[in-house]
């Protein structure tokens, strides 16, 4: 398995531009979820997806979008990049009853000029 | 609606030294989860235990241990003989049966071990 993985790594972005940070894992875990992490913040919840086709917006939803077409791939897009939304991003995945692990990827580092 | 507290923001202590980390929640469901995560300089998130609501005992993993008291609605955890490797930021977080895929996180808690 190759768990969660990311892409990309580290991006560069200019304000307004648009772009879709990748996410997928391999162990068939109903649970997926997106979060931002800044600086003496925390992690703060983007949005999660309890199963493929459905959604929901977490604490800071404002900027992004989601969707869950397959229960591997959680994709989350930017539609007008702004430096607030400069952070890294984790993308998260757990089974429905909890009985195994909650697995992170490895981050992607986004900065908005 | 959920909340995690972590106010210990950074904590310094001393190679071998014992070092409790707080963490107290808040939520109006019945049933809900605990977590620990661990946060190296290398980035990476490590999940180091999860606790459901039903299940007070106390937790001991090699040096770690967690103390889970319902009534105080805290969940602290606790390094003891702590080591260099040990330095890290520590998050605690919570989730609710009813929204059981929304796990919320506390700020976290930069532990520093000095030789």
């Amino acid at each position: 398995n190759a768990g969660v993985t990311q892409t990309p790594k580290f991006q560069v972005l200019k304000t307004g531009q648009s772009m879709t940070l990748q996410c997928a894992q391999d162990m068939n875990h109903e649970y997926m979820s997106w979060y931002r992490q800044d600086p003496g913040m925390g992690l703060r919840l983007i949005h999660y997806s309890v199963g493929a086709g459905i959604t929901d917006q977490g604490e800071v939803p404002n900027g992004y979008n989601v969707s869950r077409s397959t229960t591997e791939d959680f994709p989350l897009r930017l539609l007008s990049a702004a430096p607030s939304q400069t952070s890294v991003y984790f993308c998260a995945s757990i089974a429905r009853d909890y009985q195994e692990t909650q697995y992170f990827g490895p981050g992607t580092r986004l900065l908005v000029l | 609606a959920q909340k995690v507290t972590q106010a210990q923001t950074e904590i310094s202590v001393v190679e071998k030294e014992d070092v409790t980390l707080d963490c107290v929640y808040e939520t109006r469901d019945t049933t809900y989860y605990l977590f620990w995560y661990k946060q190296p300089p290398s980035g990476e998130l490590v999940f180091l235990i999860r606790r459901n609501s039903f299940d007070e005992q106390n937790e001991i993993s090699g040096r770690y241990s967690w103390n889970f008291q319902k009534s105080t609605s805290s969940f602290n955890f606790t390094i003891t003989a702590s080591q260099v490797v040990d330095s890290a930021v520590y998050f605690c977080a919570l989730s609710e049966s009813s929204s059981a895929s929304k796990i919320i996180f506390g700020s976290g808690t930069r532990l520093s071990i000095r030789p």
